[in-house]
């Protein structure tokens, strides 16, 4: 099946610091998904981004299909950043029902 | 929109005994999946339904069944639980149309 590989696996910052989590999958998808996972365990999502570029606020993410990696961009990191980042795959295919394969996520740490 | 809502959100068993475990999609969503997370293996998908029927299946044991109900909620059940079925299981709705997932809460379960 499909591999997704993220990096770095943990990130300490200080606030108002930049950081760029990176995304790498081996396949073609059809789906790409950025989520924060907060301290209570939900999944929130940040983007829905299989090519492109999308912003939202401090947050960013650009994903390069051809090449097969998406990066996320958060600026001017807060506090309330802090948690889990998961990137998620579904394959290209039209098999893959409602199956989305995960990375292991990147932990960030924000210091005031 | 009422968002993707789990019940209960802590759970505590004991080895041998079953759980039931719900999920309520948001209004207008027909496919729901279902994954588990452990902090040894992260995020694995269980099984998506769409419409009452089960579409896809991850690499689980038969002790691990789902259903879903004409008006899409799902539920999904472990029978004999182990130690090992000790995780945060979490249910996502997606809206026919797009790939875009949005989770629950989660439900905790412990199994003592």
């Amino acid at each position: 099946g499909i591999q997704v590989e993220q990096s770095p696996p943990d990130l300490i910052l200080q606030e108002g610091a930049n950081s760029t989590l990176r995304c790498n999958f081996s396949d073609s998808v059809n789906n790409l998904q950025w989520f924060h996972q907060n301290p209570w365990g939900q999944l929130i999502n940040l983007f829905y981004i299989p090519s492109g570029t999308k912003q939202n606020g401090r947050l960013s993410a650009t994903t390069v299909a051809t090449e097969r990696y998406s990066l996320l961009y958060i600026s001017s990191s807060q506090t309330t950043d802090s948690g889990v980042y998961f990137c998620a795959v579904d394959g290209a295919g039209g098999t893959s029902y409602g199956k989305l394969t995960f990375g292991q996520g990147t932990i960030l740490t924000v210091h005031p | 929109k009422a968002g993707v809502t789990q019940t209960p959100r802590y759970l505590i068993k004991t080895r041998g005994q079953q759980v039931t475990l719900s999920c309520s999609p948001i209004s207008g969503h027909r496919s729901v999946s279902w994954y588990q997370q452990t902090p040894g293996q992260g995020l694995q998908f269980l099984f998506e339904y769409f419409s009452e029927t089960q579409r896809n299946k991850g690499n689980f044991p038969g002790r691990f069944s789902g259903r879903q109900f004409s008006n899409s909620r799902s539920e999904m059940n472990v029978s004999t639980l182990e130690l090992g079925d000790s995780a945060l299981y979490l249910c996502a709705s997606t809206v026919l149309g797009t790939d875009t997932q949005y989770f629950g809460p989660g439900t905790r379960l412990t199994v003592l």
